[in-house]
């Protein structure tokens, strides 16, 4: 019930773009995304509850494609700041979050 | 307002020893999770409180395993005893809402030797 997160890791030079990408095998009544950096606690980003959905916040927005059972999170003009590992949680219905392997980006000067 | 806070941070233990994990919700958050990180891998699913009742524990590896949540406050998981595939970081997060955000502590690593 796991989503599955790709890539796995990324390394940008601040600027740069990325995408990182969220899937499930299994219908899904929601999509969140936490940023987690070392030896911190998960920290929240934004949900995504209907199909096709964006939200965005700042240069960090996200989509959700219901019918794929897909989310992608889109970081844009990325700062150092944005490092850390990034975390898809998705529900599918009657079942509690269930969390991805994570993807770790890291950004460079 | 005070976060979900997790006692210890980080405790060494070795196999077959006993260990209890603390977790503090966010107050008036009726839902409490545990979580567990083993290195490089997903965040997996423990169980799920809702108050003081188990809404959800299907996420629980085995007996060794016990979670509580007195009075619907605060929560505690036991496990007893410890092996070795037990080691990884223990997450507590907690919630107004099922569907809501989740805020999460610090985590408690657990290390068993």
């Amino acid at each position: 019930q796991q989503p599955v997160q790709s890539p796995q890791a990324v390394i940008l030079r601040e600027g740069e773009d990325a995408v990182i990408n969220c899937s499930s095998s299994k219908a899904l009544y929601s999509v969140h995304w936490y940023r987690q950096k070392h030896g911190e606690a998960p920290v929240f980003l934004m949900i995504l509850l209907k199909g096709g959905e964006q939200k965005g916040h700042e240069k960090i927005s996200a989509s959700f494609n219901e019918k794929k059972q897909q989310s992608s999170l889109y970081l844009t003009a990325s700062q150092l700041s944005y490092s850390g590992t990034y975390f898809c949680g998705t529900e599918v219905n009657g079942v509690d979050m269930r969390f991805g392997a994570g993807t770790r980006l890291t950004v460079k000067p | 307002e005070a976060g979900v806070t997790q006692f210890p941070s980080h405790s060494v233990i070795e196999k077959g020893q006993t260990v209890t994990l603390r977790c503090d919700p966010i107050s008036g958050h009726d839902n409490l999770y545990w979580y567990r990180r083993v290195m490089g891998k997903e965040i997996k699913f423990l169980l799920h409180f809702v108050k003081e009742s188990k809404q959800d524990e299907s996420g629980m590896p085995n007996n060794r395993f016990l979670a509580e949540r007195t009075g619907g406050t605060y929560s505690t998981l036991k496990v007893q005893p410890a092996e070795l595939e037990d080691s990884g970081v223990y997450f507590c997060a907690s919630s107004l809402r099922v569907t809501g955000e989740l805020f999460f502590g610090e985590g408690s690593r657990l290390t068993v030797l």
